[in-house]
Order: structure tokens, then C-alpha cells, then sequence
């Protein structure tokens, strides 16, 4: 059971845009930013997002962060076959007697 | 180009400890934290804790305090993430990932070792 929530699958068809949600609490991201991450199959994951709605160099416009409250969004719009991945966001959490790092549980991306 | 290189794949037997590397090139390693993520096979990411390369200073994920041992050499910008008393849960891909400034911005992450616990 991961710290922060989100769906296990979603999808939408090639062009179209898609939303990802991660939800947590006050202890997490409401109170921190909020990172995101592509992980294609077999490959390391990959900053897509970090400060909530900062994109690393490189890192299409397609691509967009935003926070409100205890809940993050990722959304991708025009989406491409090579977007088909495992999405997670993540942010520090203050919630134990030392800091520390949570990951939501993950988001398959199908692109149909 | 920054890169993160780690160590091969290992087997190891239940009981026993693993000792992985993390290579840092293209940056001065001492100026950022170097984290530690896990995956078990079809599933999802698993912080292990973090480590601060200039002082040495680590923090480790509840779950692993007493088991995990991060270091590092400087001379050889080299990290290091030790895992003793392994069982088959252990069993994942180990990822080091730099800590790009920010918390939880893990701008450049290694290949991954793939550890594989089994008697």
C-alpha cells in the first residue's frame, strides 16, 4: 500500500490527452513538491517533472505538473505510442520522526 | 555528460549481504545527494534512503534502518549501498539516483543492478 494514491491504468488514443492523479495528505504533498516519472519498460525511470510544474531540459511542453492541495496532477496531451509507460510521482514526507521519500504506486499508460 | 554507472548483476543467498556501486561522472560529486531507489519485479518504486557524498551524512527509510549501510569514496566519486541480512523479498532492481538541488529531484539515475536473492 503506497503513501501516495494513484489509478493503475489509464489510456486514451493517439493525440488525445491524458490526466494522472496522485493523492496524499498534508504530511506529504501538501505541505512539498511534487516530482514526476516516466519509466519506459525495462529502462531506469526518467525525471519528467519536478517543483510541481517544472520541466528538466529536454522534456516536451507536452508534458505538465500541477498541485492543489493534498492532490498532484501529471497530464500529457498528443499523446504517441512512445509515451506507453509506468508513471509515478513522488515528494518528501514529514509524517515519521525523520524525512523521508514516497512514491504513489504507479500508472500504466496505455495509448490505444 | 553526467552519468550514474553501477555495479553487474549479483545472486546472493538468503542470510548473506550485497554491496552495490553507483559511478558518478560529468559533475562534481560531491555536490549532490545521492539516493537509493528499489523495484521488485512488477512493482513500484521503493525509496531506501539518501546520502550526502561531501559530509557523508546518510538518512535511511524506516524500513531498512539497521540493514542498509550507505557510503561513498570521493577520490573515485564512487557510492556505495550495502544490504545485509538478505532475504528473497530483497530480490529487485536497485537504482542510485542524483538529487538534482531540489528534494525528490532526481535529475540523473544509474542502469539499475538487478539483485536476486535465492538459497
Amino acid at each position: 500500500q503506497s503513501v501516495l494514491t494513484q489509478p493503475p491504468s489509464v489510456s486514451a488514443a493517439p493525440g488525445q490527452k491524458v490526466t494522472i492523479s496522485c493523492s496524499g495528505s498534508s504530511s506529504n504533498i501538501g505541505n512539498n513538491y511534487v516530482s514526476w516519472y516516466q519509466q519506459l519498460p525495462g529502462t531506469a525511470p526518467k525525471l519528467l517533472i519536478y517543483d510541481n510544474n517544472k520541466r528538466p531540459s529536454g522534456i516536451p511542453d507536452r508534458f505538465s505538473g500541477s498541485k492543489s492541495g493534498t492532490s498532484a496532477t501529471l497530464g500529457i496531451t498528443g499523446l504517441q505510442t512512445g509515451d506507453e509507460a509506468d508513471y509515478y510521482c513522488g515528494t518528501w514526507d514529514s509524517s515519521l520522526s525523520a524525512g523521508h521519500v514516497v512514491f504513489g504506486g504507479g500508472t500504466k499508460l496505455t495509448v490505444l | 555528460q553526467v552519468q550514474l554507472v553501477q555495479s553487474g548483476a549479483e545472486v546472493k543467498k538468503p542470510g548473506a549481504s550485497v554491496k552495490v556501486s553507483c559511478k558518478a561522472s560529468g559533475y562534481t560529486f560531491t555536490s549532490y545527494d545521492i539516493n537509493w531507489v528499489r523495484q521488485a519485479t512488477g512493482q513500484g518504486l521503493e525509496w531506501m534512503g539518501w546520502m550526502n557524498p561531501n559530509s557523508g551524512n546518510t538518512g535511511y527509510a524506516q524500513k531498512f534502518q539497521g540493514r542498509v549501510t550507505m557510503t561513498r569514496n570521493t577520490s573515485i566519486s564512487t557510492a556505495y549501498m550495502e544490504l545485509s541480512s538478505l532475504r528473497s523479498e530483497d530480490t529487485a532492481v536497485y537504482y542510485c539516483a542524483r538529487e538534482g538541488g531540489q528534494l525528490v529531484k532526481f535529475d540523473y539515475w544509474g542502469q539499475g543492478t538487478l539483485v536476486t536473492v535465492s538459497s
